[in-house]
């Protein structure tokens, strides 16, 4: 079975400054991994994924996630904050056994001016 | 093209009634998913359709939630004898399934009286 851990629930960075969102992942099989955005009282729209090729993923809005199967980790960074990141974030995990996609609790990021 | 859309955007209702949740997802996607996101909370798989192939309904957390998805496209979540703790956002989402992406819709969020 496949789960995720997020280990903050909630991350506070300042404008400008760069963002660290941490993801630990469990599976049996190769993941797929994925990083959503939920923008309050939007939609959740899909930041990046990992489906075993690069393992460095490179997504919109200047994201990106590192896949690091040693650590079990895909945390997910961005260089420089901006206001208008500030939305909760879902990591994701799908294992090869099934369908059934396995989200995180999720972090709230906040930009401070 | 058009997105996942769902319907309604907001219902509210009294403990004990039936509730029908509407999802139309994009055309040509073969899976889709519903999902149930609590307060503050990550999100809760609840059943998953792939074309023809007999639905994965283990998230279901009881007798009283059913889906349906007819010819393939339309689908509909329906909760009978509503109750309190059903009170959530009800998000459906579909996908080509052989890329895995989802595609998510704005949700519809239940409220029980």
């Amino acid at each position: 079975a496949q789960s995720v851990t997020q280990l903050d629930s909630h991350v506070s960075v300042s404008e400008g400054t760069p963002v660290l969102l941490r993801c630990n992942y469990s599976s049996s099989y190769s993941p797929s991994l994925f990083w959503y955005v939920q923008h309050p009282n939007k939609g959740l729209q899909l930041l990046l994924k990992y489906t075993s090729a690069a393992t460095l993923v490179k997504g919109i809005n200047g994201f990106e996630a590192e896949f690091k199967k040693s650590e079990t980790s895909f945390h997910l960074t961005k260089p420089s904050a901006h206001m208008s990141d500030a939305a909760e974030y879902f990591c994701v995990v799908k294992g090869t056994g099934g369908q059934n996609f396995v989200f995180g609790p999720g972090t709230r990021l906040s930009v401070l001016p | 093209g058009a997105g996942v859309s769902q319907s309604p955007s907001n219902k509210v209702t009294e403990k004990g009634k039936d509730v029908e949740l509407r999802c139309d997802p994009i055309s040509g996607h073969t899976a889709l998913y519903w999902y149930r996101q609590s307060l503050g909370q990550g999100l809760e798989f609840l059943i998953y359709f792939q074309g023809n192939s007999a639905p994965d309904k283990s998230g279901l957390p009881s007798d009283r939630f059913s889906a349906e998805r007819t010819g393939g496209s339309v689908s509909t979540l329906t909760i009978q004898r509503t109750q309190q703790e059903d009170s959530a956002v009800y998000l459906c989402a579909s996908s080509l399934a052989e890329f895995n992406e989802q595609f998510f819709g704005p949700g519809t969020r239940l409220t029980v009286l």
